[in-house]
């Protein structure tokens, strides 16, 4: 069974922080996606990445996928509470499966 | 539509009783998926239908649990006697082959 593991699952920090999101996996994936949700709402598709190493930059988030095509980390600079939303990672092969996402609380 | 369209938005159904949901996917889209989010917990896989080709039911959690898809587009989701731990959002999502998820708010269905 494939799972992905996200870290940590609760995080709250200051306004204009710094912070690294975590989702990592035994499986390899041809390609990994980051989703932001927001309450009451699906989740949104912010970035696929699909090359190991491979860097995507959306504004101020940073997306890693890792060499092996195991795990991934989102980087985000300058934290606004604008940001605020969970976090789900999702590995795709022949299906898409989800880890448990990263709820991220920005306070101003 | 301009995005994937679930009815209805809220459902609260007694312990026993059948309930439907629907998904209007992105029109063009040929794979449509269901996933179920339980408070505190990712999202589960239940269903995923790719253009002409049968069905992915792995993710159904019981024999109570189907879904249709008709003409390649709406997908109903049907749960049969409907029990307490059945209350979770059930969400919906299209896609084009190779590309991201476009999900739709989600049915939270509450059974009392």
């Amino acid at each position: 069974t494939q799972l992905l593991e996200q870290s940590p699952q609760f995080l709250s920090i200051q306004e204009g922080e710094n912070l690294t999101v975590y989702c990592n996996s035994s499986s390899v994936f041809s390609s990994l996606q980051w989703y932001r949700q927001e309450p009451g709402e699906g989740p949104v598709l912010l970035v696929t990445v699909v090359t190991g190493g491979e860097v995507k930059k959306l504004k101020r988030l940073t997306f890693q996928f890792g060499d092996a095509r195991k795990d991934s980390s989102l980087h985000i600079t300058a934290a606004q509470p604008g940001d605020t939303g969970l976090y789900l990672c999702a590995g795709a092969d022949d299906k898409i499966i989800f880890g448990k996402g990263t709820r991220l609380h920005i306070l101003p | 539509g301009a995005g994937v369209s679930q009815s209805p938005s809220n459902k609260v159904t007694e312990k026993g009783k059948d309930v439907e949901l629907r998904c209007d996917p992105i029109s063009g889209h040929t794979a449509l998926y269901w996933y179920r989010q339980s408070l505190g917990q990712g999202l589960e896989f239940l269903i995923y239908f790719q253009g002409n080709s049968a069905p992915d039911k792995s993710g159904l959690p019981s024999d109570r649990f189907s879904a249709e898809r008709t003409g390649g587009s709406v997908s109903t989701l049907t749960i049969q006697r409907t029990q307490q731990e059945d209350s979770a959002v059930y969400l919906c999502a299209s896609s084009l082959m190779g590309s991201g998820y476009t999900f739709g708010s989600g049915t939270r269905l509450t059974v009392v």
